[in-house]
């Protein structure tokens, strides 16, 4: 059973960091790409980050270039968000989920976790 | 970035209605394009993907078509467990963009 696990949430001061954690299990994570989704209080959802497979691609949504990094751990089966000058725009439940092996669409998610920038 | 326009972004049908969603692209996206539906506190689960391939294990009364700029999500006959937001996504260009959400209620 494919399974994603995200930790990593909390409630962070603006300007700070906080580094989201996915743990994937029931299939061969070094095989798919990965991506990060967030979908703030009562809103829709916004896609934030991808990462080819082997790590040497990644995209990001322009409001989070240069404060977000996606990387990875194929060997720990992990997936990883660092996120840095925090703002509370960012506030939102943060999904992990695997991109469907040749499409771009998303077929399995984490069951998200939350992330609160207040002071 | 391709805007993904919804319409409409909420109705009210009864069990057993058939259920259309449009959704629009700003410029063609060829097929590439996903619906996705979400329940209250849960994660998003994927409908179909390639703007008309179903997903495994959905239900057959989910169809989706469509190409270029339009597209649509149909229900053929709903049921009580599909009220639920519904989300088109394309992937044709980054950044990949959501439309922003039809919610459909109960009548």
């Amino acid at each position: 059973e494919v399974q994603l696990v995200e930790s990593g949430g909390g409630l962070v001061q603006p300007g700070g960091s906080l580094r989201l954690s996915c743990v994937a299990s029931g299939f061969t994570f070094s095989n798919y790409w990965m991506s990060w989704v967030r979908q703030a209080p009562g809103k829709g959802l916004e896609w934030v980050a991808n990462i080819k497979h082997d790590g040497n691609e990644k995209y990001c949504v322009d409001s989070v270039k240069g404060r977000f990094t996606i990387s990875r751990d194929n060997a720990k089966n992990s997936l990883y968000l660092q996120m840095n000058s925090l703002r509370a725009e960012d506030t939102a439940v943060y999904y992990c989920a695997r991109k469907l092996y040749g499409s771009g669409s998303l077929d399995y998610w984490g069951q998200g976790t939350l992330v609160t920038v207040s002071s | 970035a391709i805007r993904m326009t919804q319409s409409p972004s909420s109705l009210s049908a009864s069990t057993g209605d058939r259920v259309t969603i449009t959704c629009r692209a700003s410029q063609g996206i060829s097929s590439y394009l996903a619906w996705y539906q979400q329940k209250p506190g849960k994660a998003p689960n994927l409908l179909i993907y390639a703007a008309s391939t179903l997903q495994s294990g959905v239900p057959s009364r989910f169809s989706g078509s469509g190409s270029g700029t339009d597209f649509t999500l149909t229900i053929s006959c709903l049921q009580s467990e599909d009220f639920a937001t519904y989300y088109c996504q394309q992937y044709y260009s980054y950044p990949q963009t959501f439309g922003q959400g039809t919610k459909v209620e109960i009548k």
